[in-house]
């Protein structure tokens, strides 16, 4: 089954404490990218990835780390949590866009997380 | 700066009427528009995808409509199910990228 996967699910942890959320996707897609979803502020993107190798910041960086050594897997890195990165994260991945035409994006589960 | 509306922000319908779900956005340079529904506390699930170039796509009772010269995009479902309860995001995708740019969603609320 062609699917987005992310874990934890959900994860409570304190401030400071370094955590890493994973995502690996099956369906051999070059575009992967990370967002988060607040109350009021809606879906935003955090970092992208056009392929291995290749990343980039989105619209909310700060606090955040990305690495991208294999296609399928596109872990997000937080070195140091704070209160404010409590949120629900998204995974998301997809063909990569060329010429005029993008494609269907793909979202995980989610990872509900809670800092304190 | 793309900004993406949808109004209202919720709906509530009795069972077997039809739904319309409004998405607006202010830049036409758009490569696609995509409609998501979203259950609580879950993911998000694509629905229907629209490229720049096409005026509408089907899936079933689903119905997309795009106008990208006006900025708008509906989402028509037909027949509506107490099980079509759930919020529906409509996302952008800007020329040249890859990035979604979301509307803040319509909560909808089908009663049986």
């Amino acid at each position: 089954e062609a699917q987005v996967t992310q874990n934890p699910r959900y994860l409570i942890t304190v401030t400071g404490k370094k955590l890493t959320v994973t995502c690996s996707q099956n369906m051999n897609h070059e575009y992967m990218s990370w967002y988060r979803q607040d109350p009021g502020l809606g879906l935003r993107q955090i970092y992208y990835s056009m392929n291995v190798e290749v990343t980039d910041k989105g619209d909310v960086p700060e606090g955040y780390k990305v690495s991208r050594k294999e296609k399928r897997n596109f872990p997000l890195i937080l070195e140091s949590p704070s209160p404010n990165q409590t949120s629900l994260y998204f995974c998301a991945s997809s063909l990569s866009p060329g010429g005029y035409r993008s494609y269907e994006q793909y979202f995980g589960p989610g990872t509900r997380l809670t800092v304190t | 700066k793309q900004e993406v509306t949808q109004i209202p922000a919720a709906l509530s319908v009795p069972e077997g009427e039809n739904l319309v779900l409004n998405c607006s956005f202010t830049d036409s340079a758009i490569y696609n528009l995509q409609w998501f529904r979203q259950d609580p506390g879950k993911g998000l699930t694509s629905l229907l995808l629209i490229q720049s170039s096409q005026r509408e796509q089907t899936s079933g009772r689903l119905n997309a409509s795009l106008d990208k010269s006006s900025g708008r995009s509906t989402l028509y479902i037909a027949a509506s199910q107490p099980g079509d309860s759930a919020t529906y995001l409509c996302a952008v995708i800007k020329a040249a990228g890859n990035k979604l740019t979301f509307g803040g969603g319509t909560r909808v609320l089908v009663k049986p």
